[in-house]
């Protein structure tokens, strides 16, 4: 079975450019999670869905950051506009919950270098 | 708030060694689970396992072995006869009442041949 999907794993942009990154769930998983990883703050997360929804996105930085799910099969995530400190490694993961914590299941990642 | 330490920054070993991470939690969940991931130089993070607050039973699978203590609030992970194979950096995680998982820092194991 194909796991998390991530596109595209690695991104070289310039400062103030727009930047999207893509996740495919693993099919009949219906949570969606987007962390980011970095040396200074580790492993952080950014926003979750629960059925296409969003439920929390408290992690957002800032309103430079935006997240959707159109669907139960696509997420993405964009950054607009990038700055260097939003270099990090971007992951999905997703679950499939059903009233307990059910174990999050990762993407390869997408490393976003913004020069 | 929940949180998760995992005090070994750097670990270092020689193949065939055993090897212990360290986990320390807090939380206020009375239901919780937690994690283990491995994230090698390849960069994904790879699930170990996971375990339920109310299961205190230790867990074996090969050569890795997991020792939840709910009385000191840790989930210890212990690698037997270490290999090279081993060397990744190891979170340490936590889910409950909130969907999200609450990392630790992670250890960086390094196995010398």
């Amino acid at each position: 079975d194909a796991g998390v999907i991530q596109s595209p794993r690695h991104e070289v942009t310039e400062m103030g450019q727009e930047v999207t990154l893509r996740c495919k769930p693993i099919s009949g998983h219906n949570s969606l999670f987007w962390y980011r990883q970095t040396m200074m703050r580790g492993l952080e997360l950014l926003i979750y869905f629960n059925n296409n929804v969003p439920i929390d996105d408290s992690g957002m930085p800032e309103d430079r950051f935006s997240a959707k799910m159109p669907n139960a099969s696509f997420s993405t995530l964009k950054i607009q506009p990038s700055e260097p400190r939003d270099s990090a490694v971007y992951f999905c993961a997703s679950t499939q919950t059903s009233g307990g914590q059910e174990t999050q299941y990762f993407g390869p990642g997408t490393r976003l270098l913004v020069l | 708030a929940q949180k998760v330490t995992q005090a070994q920054t750097e670990i270092s070993v020689v193949e065939k060694e055993d090897v212990t991470l360290d986990c320390v939690y807090e939380t206020r969940d009375t239901t919780y689970y937690l994690f283990w991931y491995k994230q090698p130089p390849s960069g994904e993070l790879v699930f170990l396992i996971r375990r339920n607050s109310f299961d205190e039973q230790n867990e074996i699978s090969g050569r890795y072995s997991w020792n939840f203590q709910k009385s000191t609030s840790s989930f210890n992970f212990t690698i037997t006869a270490s290999q090279v194979v081993d060397s990744a950096v190891y979170f340490c995680a936590h889910g409950g009442s909130a969907r999200q998982l609450t990392f630790g820092s992670g250890t960086q194991l390094t196995v010398l041949p």
